[in-house]
């Protein structure tokens, strides 16, 4: 019954190489997000999206593109993988007139 | 979103109550106060939130000063299991979608001492 899941939870890989996170959202939620946590556990936002409207962090480079195939889902594309996006990545989501935000158990990303 | 402003760290017995502060001095009259936590190797987990009103709910309760300027977690009965990074996060409500995340700082890192 887990209410945001996201595969793989480990992803080690070389730079260069293009990847994917994957995120499900059994609740139901319209609003669905992107946080990267750095080394030194910074939790930043990345992206959010809502009803196909996509709001995108400016810092955010455009290596980085997420992915909804429907309302449950919002997956993360990474090209050409550098070491710095070596992080945690958090896939998150919430309803619509709250700030109650779901979160995922984390995807440990780390490009060698 | 208005700034906030929250101790490093602080350690708690179990068993005891955890008390932990924010302030939040620049907070508008439409922004609401709310608290997750991150236990170590977990995603944030939502706590609670309020307006002006004092809350309290299964996990915690919050208590916002009158002026609003400032506000204290309030973990009743800490355990172990409560060892975590404690984050204070003042903004609006949203009515609608499509809005950007939260923004979290530093946090409290809470240590529930055996």
């Amino acid at each position: 019954d887990t209410a945001v899941s996201q595969t793989p939870k480990y992803l080690v890989t070389q730079m260069g190489n293009d990847k994917s996170i994957k995120c499900e959202q059994n609740l139901g939620h319209d609003t669905m997000y992107w946080y990267k946590q750095d080394s030194k556990k910074f939790l930043k936002i990345m992206f959010s999206y809502n009803n196909k409207e996509l709001i995108i962090n400016e810092t955010v480079p455009n290596r980085f593109s997420p992915k909804s195939p429907d309302k449950a889902h919002l997956n993360l594309h990474i090209n050409s993988l550098e070491l710095g996006d070596s992080a945690v990545y958090f896939c998150a989501s919430r309803t619509s007139g709250t700030n109650e935000q779901f979160f995922g158990p984390g995807t440990r990303l780390t490009v060698l | 979103d208005a700034k906030t402003t929250q101790p490093t760290s602080m350690d708690c017995a179990e068993g005891r109550a955890a008390n932990l502060p924010c302030n939040h001095s620049t907070i508008s009259g439409n922004e609401y106060v709310y608290w997750y936590r991150q236990i170590h190797s977990q995603g944030p987990q939502y706590i609670i939130h309020g307006l002006k009103n004092n809350e309290t709910n299964e996990m915690a309760s919050l208590i916002i000063t009158e002026d609003r300027k400032s506000s204290t977690l309030i973990l009743p009965h800490a355990t172990l299991r409560d060892t975590a990074v404690y984050y204070c996060i003042v903004r609006s409500l949203y009515s609608g979608g499509g809005a950007d995340g939260l923004t979290f700082g530093k946090g409290t890192h809470l240590i529930i001492q055996p």
